[in-house]
């Protein structure tokens, strides 16, 4: 098992670009999850899925489209980039619920110039 | 009422020492209580995790204290080697309902040789 993947491990974007962080997993898992980390902010949810084709907005969705159309697949579009989106992106899957363990990716290292 | 409160937000320890970390919560619903470690460059990875049912729960050098009284847990972690070195997130959550995992801030933990 790979567990969780996401690709690419490093982005250096110029403002008002758009992306799509990849995040794929081969638990079975139906929920799934993006976060962000910031430095002394914790993991803050963006978006998640509690299964394929549902999704919904999380604590920071503003400029992040999600969609799920496969149980392993989750990608994060951001819209137009912006420096505020600087960060360390996540992507996380859980088996029974968005309560229980998060099984992580290595994260996506997103630079907005 | 959602937040986790963690504490401190680095932590330098000697070899051999004791880490303590500390977390607070306030929603009394919360009933799943993981602490997370992530090594520099990768994901967060679950530690150790505990229920409210008990008081406290060991694996190997790591144990989590837990008072439901005053809403409190921490981690503590004995014998702390320099592979320890990491951050450390707490977080709470609701196993049943759709409720997601909340995260404390994370405390930056450092052994020294």
């Amino acid at each position: 098992n790979a567990g969780v993947t996401q690709t690419p491990k490093f982005q250096v974007l110029k403002t008002g670009q758009s992306m799509t962080l990849q995040c794929a997993q081969d638990m079975n898992h139906e929920y799934m999850s993006w976060y962000r980390q910031d430095p002394g902010m914790g993991l803050r949810l963006i978006h998640y899925s509690v299964g394929a084709g549902i999704t919904d907005q999380g604590e920071v969705p503003n400029g992040y489209n999600v969609s799920r159309s496969t149980t392993e697949d989750f990608p994060l579009r951001l819209l137009s980039a912006a420096p505020s989106q600087t960060s360390v992106y996540f992507c996380a899957s859980s088996f029974k619920g968005l309560g229980e363990t998060q099984y992580f990716g290595p994260g996506t290292r997103l630079l907005v110039l | 009422q959602q937040q986790v409160k963690q504490s401190p937000q680095s932590l330098i320890v000697q070899k051999g020492g004791i880490s303590i970390i500390n977390c607070a919560y306030e929603n009394t619903a919360f009933d799943y209580f993981p602490w997370y470690q992530q090594f520099p460059g990768k994901g967060p990875a679950l530690l150790i995790a505990i229920r409210p049912d008990v008081s406290e729960k060991k694996e190997g050098r790591f144990t989590i204290s837990f008072n439901k009284s005053a809403k409190q847990f921490s981690l503590h972690i004995m014998d702390s080697q320099p592979g320890d070195s990491a951050t450390y997130f707490c977080a709470a959550s609701i196993l049943s309902g759709g409720f997601k995992t909340i995260f404390g801030a994370g405390t930056r933990l450092f052994v020294k040789a």
